[in-house]
């Protein structure tokens, strides 16, 4: 079945820094979407882009989709001690429908030293 | 962003016992929802894709006679765990389509002693 590969696993780093993160997959995707997920909740939606080549910003992340199709980064500009969590990018080939559901990566742990 | 409440967020069973969960889409109407599993420092595992008015598509490898699905109305879809067994331990965490984004619940951790 269809796979996402994401990439760093973990990072560590200083408050301040900028951070990146991308996913690539062997499939073309319609939709990619970027989750970040505390521990003990839920994923929250951070960005969803749609478009091939499309670069959308949501305060301090920005995503980008590849011009490929098949695969997306992330990046969290002047980290925060909050941003602290696991970020998971999410694929989608159909946008719509009961078979549109999403392939998850296996998430990026990310944790900031203040 | 979209609303969608899972209920209940932690619950203890004994061995044997059924629990269920909850999902709720609070301010759109969800005709296909999605229950997940997530083992500790793992990704999210799509159990089933429940929905409304039909029976639940469940993932190759997940028992549906364990894993009972109901999407009884446009804003809810339950989950039973059946006779469940310590393994079933698990954070449970159910998700709702609005459009092209699917919203996730808070979710559920179920721990079986």
């Amino acid at each position: 079945g269809q796979q996402l590969n994401q990439s760093p696993q973990s990072m560590f780093i200083q408050e301040g820094e900028d951070v990146s993160m991308n996913c690539t997959s062997s499939s073309i995707f319609n939709t990619w979407l970027w989750y970040k997920q505390d521990p003990g909740e839920g994923p929250v939606l951070l960005i969803a882009l749609y478009k091939a080549g499309e670069l959308t910003s949501n305060g301090r992340l920005t995503a980008q989709f590849g011009i490929t199709r098949k695969d997306s980064f992330l990046n969290i500009s002047a980290s925060i001690p909050s941003d602290v969590g696991i970020y998971f990018c999410a694929g989608q080939i159909s946008p719509g429908g009961s078979q549109g559901n999403l392939i998850f990566g296996k998430g990026t742990k990310l944790s900031v030293k203040p | 962003g979209a609303v969608v409440s899972q209920h209940p967020s932690w619950v203890i069973c004994k061995s044997g016992t059924s629990v269920k969960i909850e999902c709720r889409s609070l301010d759109f109407q969800a005709t296909t929802m999605f229950w997940y599993r997530q083992f500790p420092k793992q990704s999210l595992m799509l159990m089933a894709t429940s929905n409304e008015g039909s029976k639940a598509t469940y993932e190759q490898g997940v028992e549906k006679d364990k894993f009972l699905i109901n999407h009884a109305s446009l804003t809810l879809s339950t989950l039973t765990v059946t006779s469940a067994h310590p393994e079933d331990s698990s954070f449970y965490i159910c998700s709702a389509r609005k459009v092209t984004e699917a919203f996730f619940g808070q979710g559920t951790r179920l721990t079986v002693v």
